[in-house]
């Protein structure tokens, strides 16, 4: 199957500081991408849609100038805690969806510890 | 996107087959049925998925209601490496957001 890649697989970071999260579909064009983000012992919650070269459209209640998306590629998104605090540690995800499938395909997931 | 409903958690023995249940009562006619699985620490992955008839693949099998109100995800031979959350998803066209509900943990016990 397609593979997506996320890049940290886990980050450590200072309170008030901005991280930034990469997630590259490596052998498929993927026009659309996912950023989900879980909590332990719960599902994964959808936080935006990334399309290639437009603006994310945010889920009720996910703050854009905090979680800021950028889709310049058809193979790369980047998601970008921006002020990170404690409450922002999460399991950060991506999903993406190739031109040709009807299949969505996720990343490994990226771990963020906020101290 | 249809809501789906799932056991919370089940059990398996190992070796031994596993049906997996979800209901999507109200699923329309053009809605497809995804199956995926977690692994702890991991990013969901794909299982299978189907629209009206039954299919296979090396992973699974999905046997899909004749009503389509139903679905079961078959893992014919449960191994320790299949111990994970398990998440049923109805989705219109293919470039919908997938939304996750609760999925059913499943323990494979030797």
């Amino acid at each position: 199957g397609a593979v997506v890649s996320q890049h940290p697989s886990r980050v450590i970071c200072k309170s008030g500081t901005s991280v930034k999260i990469e997630c590259r579909s490596l052998d498929f064009q993927a026009t659309t991408m996912f950023w989900y983000r879980q909590f332990p012992k719960q599902s994964l919650m959808l936080m935006a849609t990334s399309n290639e070269g437009s603006k994310a459209t945010y889920e009720q209640g996910v703050e854009k100038d905090k979680f800021l998306i950028n889709h310049a590629s058809l193979t790369l998104s980047t998601l970008t805690v921006t002020s990170a605090h404690p409450e922002d540690s999460s399991f950060y995800i991506c999903s993406a969806k190739g031109t040709t499938t009807d299949t969505q395909y996720f990343g490994p997931g990226t771990r963020l510890t906020v101290l | 996107d249809a809501k789906t409903t799932q056991p919370n958690s089940m059990e398996s023995n190992e070796e031994e087959p596993v049906h997996l249940p979800c209901n999507h009562s109200t699923i329309s006619g053009t809605d497809y049925i995804h199956w995926y699985r977690q692994l702890p620490s991991q990013g969901p992955e794909y299982v299978i998925h189907g629209l009206t008839s039954n299919v296979n693949n090396r992973m699974a099998s999905l046997a899909i209601a004749e009503d389509r109100k139903s679905s079961t995800l078959i893992l014919h031979r449960a191994t320790l490496r299949d111990a994970a959350v398990y998440y049923c998803i109805s989705r219109g066209t293919s470039y919908d957001k997938v939304i996750f509900g609760p999925g059913t943990s499943l323990s494979v016990i030797p």
